[in-house]
């Protein structure tokens, strides 16, 4: 059973147009996380939901929205896009909101834009 | 200055070898540390928390140094499957205090 597990894999699309990209966690876990990985590795938080509800909103832009149906799901949509936002995308979770606990991860997705 | 640096590498070593890695952060107040592996085109994992005493797991020992705002990672009798992006993590001044992951360190273990 995948514990974090992200659709879809793989996104290539044009410029301008919207994607959306889904997340689910059959861990139980209270807290889960969109973090962007560029081109050079860097991973770097987009959004943070504990319980459904944002706590986390990093520096980025109004185009990606994040949406939490429920405690185990947390999808990411994103409006026009750019080059720019190529990259992988990976969810995560976590147990509880905590800056001590382990981050379980899914497995990416890796999105293009043309 | 970076919330988390690391040299990128790649450290080539042979196997069987011991190599070190070592993690600079710039928040004095964080007290949360890790180490994260994370394979070519994969997720990252947990590999080990470090503790302000040190810790060891098998052929893996993480230290701390506060004084110097650093954290290692050293790997003894390295083997192929050792090859990977060694990510280190320390909770941090951005994000409201969330984990900062710092860019990784290569490690290619050659035969």
């Amino acid at each position: 059973d995948t514990a974090v597990s992200q659709t879809p894999k793989y996104l290539v699309t044009q410029m301008g147009n919207d994607k959306s990209i889904k997340c689910e966690q059959n861990l139980g876990h209270d807290t889960m996380y969109w973090y962007k990985q560029d081109s050079k590795k860097f991973l770097k938080i987009m959004f943070s939901y504990n319980n459904k509800e944002l706590i986390i909103n990093e520096t980025v832009p109004n185009r990606f929205s994040p949406k939490s149906p429920d405690k185990a799901h947390l999808n990411l949509h994103i409006n026009s896009l750019e080059l720019g936002d190529s990259a992988v995308y990976f969810c995560a979770s976590s147990l509880f909101f905590t800056t001590a606990g382990e981050l379980f991860f899914g497995e990416g997705s890796r999105l293009t834009v043309l | 200055r970076k919330e988390v640096e690391q040299d990128p590498g790649p450290f080539n070593v042979p196997e069987g070898a011991t190599v070190a890695f070592n993690c600079t952060y710039s928040n004095s107040a964080s007290q949360s540390f890790f180490w994260y592996r994370q394979d070519c085109r994969k997720e990252p994992k947990l590999l080990m928390s470090v503790y302000s005493s040190g810790n060891e797991d098998g052929r893996f020992t993480a230290q701390l140094n506060r004084a110097s705002q650093y954290i290692s990672l050293l790997i003894r009798d390295s083997k192929l499957s050792d090859s990977a992006t060694y990510l280190c993590v320390v909770n941090g001044r951005d994000a409201g205090n969330m984990l900062t992951f710092g860019g990784g360190t290569r490690l290619m273990v050659k035969p």
